[in-house]
């Protein structure tokens, strides 16, 4: 059981260019998230989703695209990477029905120059 | 406006003492927390959590308090070993429809257990 896995750990990317982080969980979860963890700032909701096809705005969701075509996975597109969305991102799931503990991913490391 | 607060950025103990990690809230609509341990380079842990219809709770050497009129949580570690030296995060989710799926997050507090 590999649980939440994303991909890829780290990535330098130029800003204005584009890039998709991947996750996937073979958990069957409905529910799955994108947080950012920024120093000093926590862990800040990007996007989510309750099921395939179901998406929506977190707390922070400029600048970042989602979809939800599986129950297993939900990618985060970066549209025009700027030097703001450097951050670590973890990506987050859970049962809707088990109450509110969710599982998340070991993170990927960003770096926008 | 933060709705989840942890005030002290970071927390040093000796090992075998108790460590003691406060968590505020102002959401008045949160029933629902949980604690969560984050090591350097790794993805937050769940460690433990409660919900409003309770007081305490325990886990083994973890433990946690709410007050909820002075909507304050605490996180005690008894007795506190150096492996729990780590980054530890309050969360906080309300009732109902979509909040339900959301976690509010604090700022996290660095506990470091010394030998």
């Amino acid at each position: 059981n590999a649980g939440v896995t994303q991909t890829p750990k780290f990535q330098v990317l130029k800003t204005g260019q584009s890039m998709t982080l991947q996750c996937a969980q073979d958990m069957n979860h409905e529910y799955m998230s994108w947080y950012r963890q920024d120093p000093g700032m926590g862990l800040r909701l990007i996007h989510y989703s309750v099921g395939a096809g179901i998406t929506d705005q977190g707390e922070v969701p400029n600048g970042y695209n989602v979809s939800r075509s599986t129950t297993e996975d939900f990618p985060l597109r970066l549209l025009s990477a700027a030097p703001s969305q450097t951050s670590v991102y973890f990506c987050a799931s859970r049962i809707s029905s088990s109450g509110n503990t969710i599982y998340f991913g070991e993170g990927s490391w960003l770096t926008v120059v | 406006d933060q709705q989840v607060k942890q005030n002290s950025p970071s927390l040093s103990v000796q090992e075998g003492r108790i460590s003691i990690l406060n968590c505020d809230y102002t959401n008045s609509m949160f029933d629902y927390f949980l604690w969560y341990k984050k090591y350097p380079a790794e993805g937050p842990t769940f460690l433990i959590s409660i919900s409003s219809i309770k007081d305490k709770n325990e886990d083994g050497r973890f433990t946690v308090f709410l007050n909820k009129s002075a909507k304050h949580l605490s996180l005690h570690i008894v007795p506190s070993q150096p492996g729990d030296s780590a980054v530890y995060f309050c969360a906080a989710s309300g009732m109902g429809g979509g909040s339900n799926y959301k976690l509010t997050f604090g700022k996290g507090t660095l506990l470091t257990v010394n030998p």
